[in-house]
């Protein structure tokens, strides 16, 4: 199994600021990588695949990069809908998801 | 615009089978090339996928859950299904139903449904 490692665990981001977030898998997943962004009580929502493209309607602000084991989703300048909980998930063999890191108003 | 929704009991006395249905809605569950999956997160934590089927009824199970899932699917009702035997405490979560567009990506999700594992 891959594992995903996020980090941090949470992320403290005054509204307007850059949030920068990292996610690791333990084998290379090639660019299947993909984002989710969770609200509390809702189901996730897919921002970014393909480590770097945008899904439908995704704001520009959202940005991803990496390959391989390495990747980082960037939120240029947060707004006050974007505190929330981010999962990495790689779907080159199977799928699994990161832990999450949860982005906080500081 | 498709809509899925998890139905099924809140709570299973450990030892049990936990058993789910997802219901689509807004379009055909056996239209385009999509696998219909299962996905939980334990409160607090973070998602495990279980498995997924496609409507042929082609199935894959995450390996670490494979002796105890079983997917199926109804396209007369356009609907699918999880169950989950012999269940314990550590089978608490919200368990979401969701598409997959074939390659893994999950673009539509179930609300989700907290289902409780005690005596």
């Amino acid at each position: 199994e891959i594992v995903m490692t996020q980090s941090p665990a949470t992320l403290s981001v005054s509204p307007g600021e850059r949030a920068t977030l990292s996610c690791r898998a333990s084998q290379s997943v090639s660019s299947n990588l993909a984002w989710y962004q969770q609200k509390p009580g809702q189901a996730p929502r897919l921002l970014i695949y393909g480590a770097s493209t945008r899904a439908t309607g995704i704001p520009a602000r959202f940005s991803g990069s990496g390959s391989g084991t390495e990747f980082t989703l960037t939120i240029s300048s947060l707004q006050s809908e974007d505190f929330a909980v981010y999962y990495c998930q790689q779907y080159n063999n199977w799928w699994t998801f990161g832990q999450g890191t949860k982005v906080e108003i500081k | 615009q498709v809509q899925l929704q998890e139905s099924g009991p809140g709570l299973v006395k450990p030892s049990q089978t936990l058993s789910l249905t997802c219901t689509v809605s807004g379009g055909s569950i056996s239209s385009g090339s999509y696998y219909w999956s299962w996905i939980r997160q334990p409160a607090g934590k973070g998602l495990e996928w279980i498995g997924r089927i496609y409507t042929s009824g082609s199935t894959n199970y995450n390996p670490s859950l494979k002796s105890r899932v079983t997917i199926s699917v109804d396209t007369s009702k356009n609907q699918f299904s999880l169950k989950l035997s012999s269940v314990t405490a550590a089978d608490t979560a919200v368990y979401y139903c969701a598409r997959d567009d074939g390659v893994g990506l999950i673009d539509y999700w179930g609300q989700g449904t907290l289902v409780t594992v005690s005596s």
